[in-house]
């Protein structure tokens, strides 16, 4: 059973526009939604996340939509960059009871390509 | 600040081989884990760990052990390679309490 799904599995964009990927999650027991941005060989790190509380979070030219009610977040990227051009992944945390707080469990990713 | 060290970056086994993936860090973090990374698959959670002297198993972990003996150090070991265990493999760790999980940089396997 899938928690997490992402969408679109893959995106093209043209420099300046904009990025939007989707996810969906099942457990209402999440409260902590991160996204993760990965480079080529490189590990996966935090880029911004939000929890369930605030509807919206912005840093830079990424916000994180939330609409608790659909159990949707949305990743966007205003004025998409070249340097953009990663995987995305987008994931779902529990709350504190016990072993599980700690545990991330990710969307299948989504491979950003933003043309020059 | 060198943050989540995985050793070594590539390797290539054999069927039926055996090996350790290390993995350390430096941030005094009680909480690791291990996820195996796969074309359209997302991150996979293997085996994790709370603190030192407790495991517990993630999603994926047939064919893997962990151990947990220090807080810094959280090997992974494949006793006999299968090349359905072809993959990139990240180690992560995080505090309590603290939602940002710290990656390492990967191990790439593949088993032949």
């Amino acid at each position: 059973q899938q928690q997490v799904k992402q969408s679109p599995q893959s995106l093209i964009v043209q420099k300046g526009g904009i990025s939007i990927i989707n996810c969906a999650y099942e457990n209402t027991a999440f409260d902590y939604f991160p996204w993760y941005q990965q480079f080529p060989g490189k590990g996966p790190a935090l880029l911004i996340a939000i929890r369930p509380d605030v509807s919206e979070k912005k840093e830079g030219r990424f916000t994180i939509s939330f609409n608790k009610s659909a159990k949707q977040f949305s990743l966007h990227i205003m004025d998409s960059q070249p340097g953009d051009s990663a995987t995305y992944f987008c994931a779902a945390k529990k709350g504190n009871s016990g072993g599980s707080n700690y545990k991330l469990t990710f969307g299948k990713g989504t491979l950003l390509t933003v043309n020059p | 600040n060198a943050g989540v060290t995985q050793t070594p970056k590539f390797q290539v086994l054999k069927t039926g081989q055996s090996m350790t993936l290390q993995c350390a860090q430096d941030m005094n973090h009680e909480y690791m884990s291990w996820y195996r990374q796969d074309p359209g698959m997302g991150l996979r959670l293997i085996h994790y760990s709370v603190g030192a002297g407790i495991t517990d198993q993630g999603e994926v972990p047939n064919g893997y052990n962990v151990s947990r003996s220090t807080t810094e150090d959280f090997p992974l070991r494949l006793l006999s390679a299968a090349p359905s265990q072809t993959s990139v493999y990240f180690c992560a760790s995080s505090r309590p309490r603290q939602a940002e999980a710290f990656f390492g940089q990967g191990t790439r396997l593949t088993v032949v």
